[in-house]
């Protein structure tokens, strides 16, 4: 089975902006979840989608947002970006909400 | 809130040395236990995982963990070390019951020498 792919692997913007990240889970995965990576905060929860539906989010500001379409593909979308939003972005996939979860490449983002 | 620690931050040992690593958690209830490994230019890798049954779990590459409940400890073990250990691992904990939310250790650094 193919793995998680993430696109696009970089990206660069500059403050104000906004971005849009895309996730494609393992086939037959229906939970997607997304974390940020940055070397001072380390691995931390953004949200998770099962079933179309957002089932947990994690303690980041609205700016930060995401959906999950019915092919269990999920988009992450942040506006407004500020300086602190640079950060490898992860997305993981899951078959449901009780198993491991297996990550992809992440896309790094700077926000300049 | 829960939280994870990993006591080391930084590892060095040599080729063939044993290897632990310490990784406790903070939540009075049931969890699921993870270790994840990144190794250098590759994206994370599950090593082993723990959902219950024996406390004593084995990984792939020759890792394994266990899992000592009033401790609230889940380390991370390797009897000898190669070169290609050199990576970060992450320990993390998930709340049993449906939730994805994968709460991560701050990691430890691993480098071994040949």
């Amino acid at each position: 089975k193919a793995g998680v792919t993430q696109t696009p692997r970089y990206l660069i913007k500059t403050r104000g902006q906004q971005v849009t990240l895309s996730c494609s889970p393992i086939s037959g995965h229906r939970s997607v979840s997304w974390y940020q990576q940055t070397p001072g905060q380390g691995l931390q929860f953004l949200f998770e989608y099962f079933s179309e539906t957002q089932r947990n989010k994690g303690n980041f500001p609205g700016r930060f947002s995401g959906r999950q379409f019915s092919n269990s593909r999920s988009e992450m979308n942040v506006s407004t970006l500020e300086l602190g939003d640079s950060a490898l972005y992860l997305c993981a996939s899951s078959p449901d909400r009780a198993s491991e979860q297996f990550f992809g490449p992440g896309t790094r983002l700077t926000v300049l | 809130a829960q939280s994870v620690s990993q006591h080391n931050h930084h590892v060095i040992l040599s080729e063939a040395a044993s290897l632990e690593l310490g990784c406790n958690y903070s939540y009075g209830g049931t969890v699921n236990l993870f270790w994840y490994v990144q190794y250098p230019g590759q994206h994370l890798q599950l090593l082993l995982k723990y959902f219950s049954g024996d406390p004593l779990v084995k990984g792939i590459k020759g890792f394994e963990a266990e899992f000592i409940k009033s401790k609230f400890s889940f380390n991370l073990r390797k009897p000898s070390v190669q070169w290609s250990d050199t990576a970060e691992y992450f320990c993390a904990v998930t709340i049993s019951g449906g939730y994805n939310k994968l709460i991560f250790g701050a990691g430890t650094r691993l480098a071994v020498h040949p």
